[in-house]
């Protein structure tokens, strides 16, 4: 399976909303509402962020959600904030037992 | 506090083996589903292996199937990750991961990591 496709980078000013799409098809994220987002600060282990496309789990700020349409699924974070400034991976189940991540996108905040 | 420590990488030669550990805490881990999932220097992840919580059910990515084997002993709550055949693309961070419900739906508790470099 290949991985999913995510744009290498995204930016917003802090208070305003910025959206990462992650891409694949009927066969991962279109098939599945196995969506998973997580987020991860430079040499730090990932964080769960999203689950089951927009379920957020215990702790994660409600500036966090997760949507899907088709084959593309989207992680947007609402008023930005500094700390949030990390890289983000999507994951998705592919069927026949397998997970398939993104690439990852590097959020900055301005 | 909820936890798992990875322990066991290291530095070895194209063809040679190592035995992985992870060693959970704070959380009833015969209860829980793990995962292996690595990371390659300034990479993305990629998901390696998973295990149900009874060790009945396991998985493996294509890149490291018939070379890895993934296991767990419940009495010690302790995950492990035998990886035989290494050649230097599976050099990278290999993070033990609780999985958050359904094997599928995600990995809510993760280690720090640990490092194996494959270089001759």
């Amino acid at each position: 399976q290949s991985a999913l496709t995510q744009p290498p980078s995204a930016s917003g000013s802090p208070g305003q909303s910025v959206t990462i799409s992650c891409t694949g098809t009927s066969s991962d994220v279109g098939g599945y509402n196995f969506v998973s987002w997580y987020q991860q600060h430079p040499g730090k282990a990932p964080k769960l962020m999203i689950y089951e496309v927009s379920k957020r789990p215990s702790g994660v700020p409600d500036r966090f959600s997760g949507s899907k349409s088709g084959n593309t699924a989207s992680l947007t974070v609402s008023g930005l904030q500094a700390e949030d400034e990390a890289d983000y991976y999507c994951s998705s189940y592919a069927g026949s037992n397998n997970l398939i991540f993104g690439g990852g996108t590097k959020l900055t905040v301005l | 506090e909820v936890q798992v420590v990875e322990s066991g990488g290291g530095l070895v030669k194209p063809g040679g083996s190592l035995r992985l550990s992870c060693a959970a805490s704070g959380f009833t881990f015969s209860s829980y589903s793990m995962n292996w999932v690595r990371q390659a220097p300034g990479k993305g992840l990629e998901w390696v292996s998973s295990i149900s919580s009874s060790g009945n059910y396991i998985y493996y990515a294509d890149s490291v199937k018939g070379r890895f084997t993934i296991s767990r002993d419940n009495a010690k709550n302790s995950l492990y990750l035998q990886v035989n055949s290494l050649r230097a693309d599976d050099t990278a961070v290999y993070y033990c991961a609780r999985v958050y419900g359904d094997w599928r739906v995600g990995m809510d508790v993760w280690g720090q990591g640990t490092t194996v470099t494959v270089s001759s």
